[in-house]
């Protein structure tokens, strides 16, 4: 069964560094998003992504996040300058119709 | 969105039914009743949706009030690997929306 994955699998960065998750949705999907999830917290919506451009975003995802879909099949969260409070696990997912399949989430720890 | 209210935690004994309930008395006409669970250190995982009818797949039951204010995710047999936080959600009929995501309810499963 096709299946969304994401590298790596957990990322340690100090505040202030760039850090570049990565995700490849399943290849006939046509939504791709990104949520994260702080420690003990619930799942936060931050973009969602169609046809080349973001359709929707959240509060958090301020000018210090981006989105890119480089090529046909990766799809790409930049955080530009992480603070602590950027700790957490992200998670990618993406559908072609109503059912959102979910990647395992890349922990992201800022020291 | 319309909001959803879950107890915070439930127990069940293994192989026995389990009914986790969801109140959601703001729902709209087109709005669709999806039920999500996040296993530990993993992400979402899709479990069934509705709309008005009562719905069956290989995972679950859903069962959907008449008056749609309320909705009942049944696991016929519940097994260790059921033991997750389950998530009811409600969302638009618009393919791409993103799921908001409560506390859900977390749910063990005792051998």
């Amino acid at each position: 069964e096709p299946e969304v994955t994401q590298t790596p699998s957990h990322q340690v960065t100090q505040m202030g560094q760039e850090v570049i998750l990565r995700c490849v949705p399943i290849s006939n999907h046509l939504y791709f998003y990104w949520y994260r999830q702080i420690l003990g917290q619930k799942v936060e919506f931050l973009v969602s992504f169609y046809n080349n451009e973001i359709s929707e975003k959240s509060e958090i995802f301020d000018d210090q996040f981006s989105v890119e879909r480089p090529d046909g099949s990766n799809f790409t969260l930049k955080i530009r300058s992480t603070k602590l409070e950027d700790s957490a696990m992200y998670f990618c997912a993406s559908t072609r119709a109503d059912t959102q399949y979910f990647g395992p989430g890349t922990r992201l720890t800022v020291l | 969105d319309a909001k959803t209210t879950q107890p915070n935690s439930m127990e069940s004994n293994e192989e026995e039914p389990v009914h986790l309930p969801c109140n959601h008395s703001t729902i709209s006409g087109t709005d669709y009743i999806h039920w999500y669970r996040q296993l530990p250190s993993q992400g979402p995982e899709y479990v069934i949706h509705g709309l008005t009818s009562n719905v069956n797949n290989r995972m679950a039951s859903l069962a959907i009030a008449e008056d749609r204010k309320s909705s009942t995710l049944i696991l016929h047999r519940a097994t260790l690997r059921d033991a997750a936080v389950y998530y009811c959600i409600l969302r638009g009929p618009v393919w791409g929306t993103p799921l908001v995501f409560g506390k859900g309810t977390r749910l063990s499963v005792i051998a």
